[in-house]
This record gives C-alpha cells, sequence and structure tokens, in this order.
C-alpha cells in the first residue's frame, strides 16, 4: 500500500531533551514536506525537500532541523524543543512537484513539557 | 500575499442534506486547487484536485468542486451527507513554487 508513515504516534517529553520524528515514503516520492497544525493557525510548513541531500526552509523552521540522506525517509529533528513546539506534526510527500498533491501521513502529536 | 481562505470555520448540517464549503483564493494565475479532508485523529486526505479544463471537477466519497474564476473560488459540495462525513476539511492551492492551506471548516453531521 502506497503510505507515508511516521512514528512515533504520539510523543510527550521534556524541555531540551533532542528528539527524532521518523518519516518513510515507499512511492519513490522526490518531494517531501513536514508541517505542524495548531488550532486557528491551520498547517504552517516547516521544512520541505526537493530530492535527496536538498532540504529548504519552509515558513516556521526556526528550532527543526531535517536531513534527506535517502530518498524514502527525511526525519524532523528537535535538536531542543521547547514548549511552544507542543503540536501535532504532519509529514507529507508529492511526485514531482507540490502541485499534484500531497499524501500525507497520520500525523505525530508531540508535548513537551 | 497569496492566500487561501474558508470563511467557515464550522458548519453543521443534518444526515441527507445538501452541503456546500466555501473556498475562496487570493490573486493569481490559473492555480492548482485541492480539497483534503482530516477525520479525527487522521492525516489529511486528497478529496480531489483541480489543474485546467472542466470546472466541474469529482472527486472521492461523492464529492464535487467548482472552480469559477471570476469569483475566486472553489467550492466543495457534495448532495447527501453521510455522518462519516464529519471531519475537517482544507482548501488549498499551489502556485508559484509555494503551497498554501486554508485554515479549515468543520463539518459536523446531525443524525
Amino acid at each position: 500500500e502506497a503510505q507515508v508513515t511516521q512514528n512515533p504516534r504520539y510523543l510527550i517529553t521534556v524541555t531540551g531533551k533532542k528528539l527524532t520524528v521518523t518519516c518513510s515514503q515507499n512511492m519513490n516520492h522526490e518531494y517531501m514536506s513536514w508541517y505542524r497544525q495548531d488550532p486557528g493557525l491551520g498547517l504552517r510548513q516547516i521544512y520541505y525537500s526537493m530530492n535527496v541531500e536538498v532540504t529548504d526552509k519552509g515558513d516556521v523552521p526556526e528550532g527543526y532541523k531535517v536531513s534527506r540522506k535517502e530518498k524514502r525517509n527525511f526525519p524532523l529533528i528537535l535538536e531542543s524543543p521547547s514548549p511552544n513546539q507542543t503540536s501535532l506534526y504532519f509529514c507529507a510527500s508529492s511526485s514531482g512537484t507540490e502541485r499534484y498533491g500531497y499524501t500525507f501521513g497520520s500525523g505525530t502529536r508531540l508535548t513537551v513539557v | 500575499a497569496q492566500s487561501v481562505t474558508q470563511p467557515d470555520i464550522h458548519i453543521t448540517v443534518s444526515e441527507g442534506a445538501s452541503l456546500e464549503l466555501r473556498c475562496n483564493y487570493s490573486y493569481g494565475a490559473t492555480p492548482y486547487l485541492f480539497w483534503y479532508v482530516q477525520s479525527p485523529g487522521q492525516g489529511l486526505q486528497l478529496l480531489l484536485k483541480y489543474f485546467s479544463g472542466d470546472t466541474l471537477v469529482q472527486g472521492i466519497k461523492g464529492f464535487e468542486a467548482e472552480f469559477k474564476r471570476s469569483q475566486s473560488s472553489f467550492n466543495l459540495r457534495k448532495p447527501s451527507v453521510h455522518w462519516s462525513d464529519a471531519a475537517e476539511y482544507f482548501c488549498a492551492r499551489y502556485n508559484f513554487n509555494k503551497f498554501y492551506f486554508g485554515s479549515g471548516t468543520k463539518l459536523n453531521v446531525k443524525p
């Protein structure tokens, strides 16, 4: 089944403790992206990647890192999480470019205390 | 600024009634337009998309949307709503190498 898989689904962590949210897609998509979803703010793009070793900032990149060493994986790294990063995170992938639409993962609910 | 507006934050309809969710986009060349649905606890699922051609687009789950350039709108419709349609719906557009989401409309379905 074609899908985007994120792990974990739920995570509670403490301020300052580094964490990684994994994202993997099995559709051989070139384009991958991370979004965060907050009430009243909709979805905001954190980082995106147009191909292996090619990443760029989205609208809200502060406090996040990404890497794209393989085509299928696009992990999101929070080096020193803070409470304002409590949010629902989505990984998404697209063939070619975003204009064809995204396939989304099921989301990761992160709470930073 | 490029943006997508969904004027209705919440909508409640009775099961079996028709549905229309509004979406307006700001200035741009012929946009790539999308509707996504997010069920509780789930990721976003693509319902339909418009690139060009016929302005009435059919999607999954019995949904359709109509692109109206003169009104800068891309409203989502369904003739008869089912209880399982209760979810949050997001309109989105792609233009100039950027993807924009609306803030979403939550649909409640009354029995």
